[in-house]
Formats: C-alpha cells, structure tokens, sequence
C-alpha cells in the first residue's frame, strides 16, 4: 500500500531553520518526481519545491527560492525538504506529494510548521 | 504565479450536480493539458480525483469529470452526495516543472 509519512515539523522562531522528512512505503521516491506542497491554516494550497526522478534537477517557488531545499535520501526512501531563514509567513501544513499533476498523484497527511517569537 | 481563479463555494441537492470553474492563464492551464483536480475533507489530505484534465484514477467514480476549454478548466461532480463535501482545487503544470493551485472551491450539498 502506497503512503507518505511526513515528519519534522514543529514550532521555530523566525530565522531558524527545520527539516521536514517524508518517508514513502510501497514505492520508491526515485523512480517519481516528488514535491513539497503548502497550506496555510484556513487558506489554500501553494506548490513550493520540485525534484525530479533522477534527483539532478530541482524547482522551488519564488516564494521559498534561496531558503529551502528539496532533496532525497534513497538510502531511507525518503524525500526531505531543508528550511533556513524561516518568516511568520511560512507558517503551514506541508504535505509531500508524489507525481503531482499525474495519475499516480498521492499526497502525505502532511506535518505543521509554526514560525513564531 | 497567481494563483488559478475558482468560485469560493458552490453547493446543490442531493442528487443534483454542480461544476467548479478553474480558471488561468496561456501560460498554466492553457498551456497544457496537465490539469488536475484535488477534493480535501477538512483536516485530511487533499486527494486525487482527476489528471490530465480528464482521466480518473482507478477508485474514482465516474460521478466526476473533468473538461478544459482554451484557459478554463472545468469539474463536474454529478449526483451529489453527502459525502461529495468537501474542498476542491485544480492544480496546472506552469512551465519548467512548476505548478499553480486554483484558489479552492468550497462545495455544500444542500
């Protein structure tokens, strides 16, 4: 059975750093493009950071560009997500998603990150 | 990248059918026919129900369709059911493996 397991969230103070984990079962995350997803509290949904099978190429939103970065780490199937100068606006769900726009889209119950002093 | 414009609510009888616009730009959603639709239930994760504007994965009922005409995309849920409440959003592959979310519909099933 296909899930995706999101951890590391928390709360963290503004310009601090954190690590979101999202660990796969019943697949593998290189042999799929992998994304990291947003949702701010009662708002809608924001794509933030892409990385493609083969893990050499990455996207990321304007939004996050130069603070976060998508990685993975094949030896525990995990797809991870690297959060630096964190702002109060970061505050959200983060869900990874797998094969976002395709067939085999499936997402993570997601995990939250609070930025606040 | 603004985000895909989609009614905030939208709602019908048991029974009847509604449809959920979603609706962009030459450079997202008529750019290509990658066009998805997510439903989420509150404090769940949002969940597939149609890629590539029109295909639904397996488990789906064939109750939801997708269409796409020129920058509007467009979901049809039929013979609505209470369960069918729920949040909805359309999502657009943008260029250069970037994506862009619809603003999210609410549906209420009268």
């Amino acid at each position: 059975e296909v899930q995706l397991v999101e951890s590391g969230g928390g709360l963290v103070e503004p310009g601090g750093s954190l690590r979101l984990s999202c660990e796969a079962f019943g697949f593998t995350v290189s042999g799929y493009s992998m994304n990291w997803v947003r949702q701010t509290p009662g708002k809608g949904l924001e794509w933030i950071a892409y990385i493609n099978g083969g893990g050499d190429t990455t996207y990321y939103a304007e939004s996050v560009l130069g603070r976060f970065t998508i990685s993975r780490d094949k030896a525990h199937n995990e797809l991870l997500l690297q959060m630096n100068s964190l702002r109060v606006a970061d505050t959200a769900i983060y869900y990874c998603a797998r094969d976002l726009i395709g067939i085999s889209a499936y997402w993570g119950q997601g995990s939250l990150v609070t930025v606040s002093s | 990248q603004s985000a895909l414009t989609q009614p905030p609510s939208a709602s019908g009888s048991s029974g009847q059918s509604v449809t959920i616009s979603c609706t962009g730009t030459s450079s997202d959603v008529g750019y290509s026919n990658y066009v998805s639709w997510f439903q989420q239930h509150p404090g769940k994760a949002p969940k597939l129900l149609i890629s590539e504007v029109n295909k639904r994965p397996s488990g789906v009922p064939d109750r939801f369709s997708g269409s796409k005409s020129g920058n509007t995309a467009t979901l049809t849920v039929s013979g609505l059911q209470a369960d069918d409440e729920a949040d909805y959003y359309c999502c657009s592959y943008a260029g250069s493996s970037t994506f862009v979310f619809g603003s999210g519909t609410r549906v209420t099933v009268i």
